[in-house]
């Protein structure tokens, strides 16, 4: 069965290093997503994105974050200079069409932890 | 406004006891698609069903059941007899069609220990 990957499964930077979190959708979807989830809490929306746009995003998506599909198959999440409040599981997210009547795909996540 | 309020924080019981989580949601829109996840230790989501707004009939797969009620706002879910490798965390979820764009809502997860 098809699957979202992700990579790496951690990732460990200092304050102030830019990170760039990267996934593998399903290859036939059409819609991306990144989430996050801060340690114990809930998972939060990101940025939706379609047609090489971003179609939503939240207030935590600030000008730190940034996304991209610079190929074919990978979409990734960029920080620009990571703070320590950005320590959380990054999950990922594809589904075929944007509605929500299509399935969402999550991959596995990446901990991201700043020091 | 799109809200998921999961009330129980943390449930704890004994295997084999019947459990039940509480999830009541909050949307305008009239289209709408109700989630629930586990996600265990390890960190991933799992995908445990979808529910769409149209479809208020109940479910019932294996052990987990999921009691969809629109006059009251909830999809609670039941696990019968539970084990100790249910013990995770889990998110009860709302994506609403026009108003919710294309985000999935989570509620604030409830964390299940089922102790041997």
């Amino acid at each position: 069965e098809p699957e979202v990957t992700q990579t790496p499964s951690h990732q460990v930077t200092q304050m102030g290093q830019e990170v760039i979190l990267r996934c593998v959708p399903i290859s036939n979807h059409l819609y991306f997503y990144w989430y996050r989830q801060i340690l114990g809490q809930k998972v939060e929306f990101l940025v939706s994105f379609y047609n090489n746009e971003i179609s939503e995003k939240s207030e935590i998506f600030d000008d730190q974050f940034s996304v991209e599909r610079p190929d074919g198959s990978n979409f990734t999440l960029k920080i620009r200079s990571t703070k320590l409040e950005d320590s959380a599981m990054y999950f990922c997210a594809s589904s075929e069409l944007g509605t929500g009547d299509y399935e969402q795909y999550f991959g596995p996540g990446t901990r991201l932890t700043v020091t | 406004a799109q809200k998921v309020t999961q009330a129980q924080t943390e449930i704890s019981v004994v295997e084999k006891e019947d459990v039940t989580l509480d999830c009541v949601y909050e949307t305008r829109d009239t289209t709408y698609y109700l989630f629930w996840y586990k996600q265990p230790p390890s960190g991933e989501l799992v995908f445990l069903i979808r529910r769409n707004s149209f479809d208020e009939q109940n479910e019932i797969s294996g052990r987990y059941s999921w009691n969809f009620q629109k006059s009251t706002s909830s999809f609670n879910f039941t696990i019968t007899a539970s084990q100790v490798v249910d013990s995770a965390v889990y998110f009860c979820a709302l994506r609403a069609r026009n108003t919710g764009g294309f985000k999935t809502i989570f509620g604030a997860g409830t964390r299940l220990f089922v102790k041997a």
